[in-house]
């Protein structure tokens, strides 16, 4: 069966920090991956998404980059992180290699305070 | 054209009541309709899904209702329990191919309670 991890799972770092957070898939090749942001416990934003290895897509205009260096390996990061990127952290996958494989599965998230 | 708009954005329920939410779209391009269900300080995860081609889905004490022509989707949960209390969000992708890749684009959540 399918997994997903994402760490670490709180985070809090001063203004001005850079970022890193790691999303791992197991049991799947060549998956679709996403990182999402809610904030507020409400509202789920796309931030990147990534079909391929060294692919990637951004949605919208931030101080986030995103990196895929393994197939299944998804990494969020930033070099100076704002207030305004506090959040929780979503990661989730989607089966790559089936045409009419809709289901996208979400890992447990990061807890993200900017102080 | 990307929206989807959820209500009600709260709501509270009596247990063995049901819960009602709705989903409202205007792309209709939009191929595939999930609802989530997330637990405090926990990942969304998936809770029923439903393709144009049919009106309904039941699984459980869940049902979607579907209503293409007025680009509406709703979530039933029969005999509402306790720890049905979450919030709830509804979200569209169009066919995976292609250029969407199976982005979701999400409804803003339905915070539910349940009293016991």
């Amino acid at each position: 069966s399918q997994t997903i991890h994402q760490w670490p799972a709180t985070l809090v770092q001063p203004v001005g920090s850079p970022l890193s957070l790691e999303c791992t898939v197991e049991g799947t090749s060549n998956p679709n991956l996403y990182w999402y942001r809610q904030a507020a416990g409400r509202g789920l934003q796309l931030l990147f998404y990534s079909v391929g290895i060294g692919q990637i897509s951004s949605e919208v205009p931030q101080n986030l980059s995103a990196s895929r260096p393994q197939d299944r390996q998804f990494i969020l990061s930033s070099k100076k992180l704002l207030l305004s990127d506090s959040g929780f952290y979503l990661c989730a996958w989607r089966a790559g290699t089936e045409y009419f494989s809709y289901e996208q599965y979400f890992g447990p998230g990061t807890r993200l305070t900017v102080t | 054209q990307q929206q989807v708009k959820q209500s009600p954005q709260s709501l509270i329920v009596q247990k063995g009541g049901i819960s009602i939410i709705n989903c409202a779209y205007e792309n209709t391009a939009f191929d595939y309709f999930p609802w989530y269900q997330q637990f405090p300080g926990k990942g969304p995860a998936l809770l029923i899904a439903i393709r144009p081609d049919v009106s309904e889905k039941k699984e459980g004490r869940f049902t979607i209702s579907f209503n293409k022509s007025a680009k509406q989707f709703s979530l039933h949960i029969m005999d509402s329990q306790p720890g049905d209390s979450a919030t709830y969000f509804c979200a569209a992708s169009m066919l995976p191919g292609g250029t969407s890749y199976g982005k979701l684009t999400f409804g803003q959540g339905t915070i539910l309670t349940v009293h016991p």
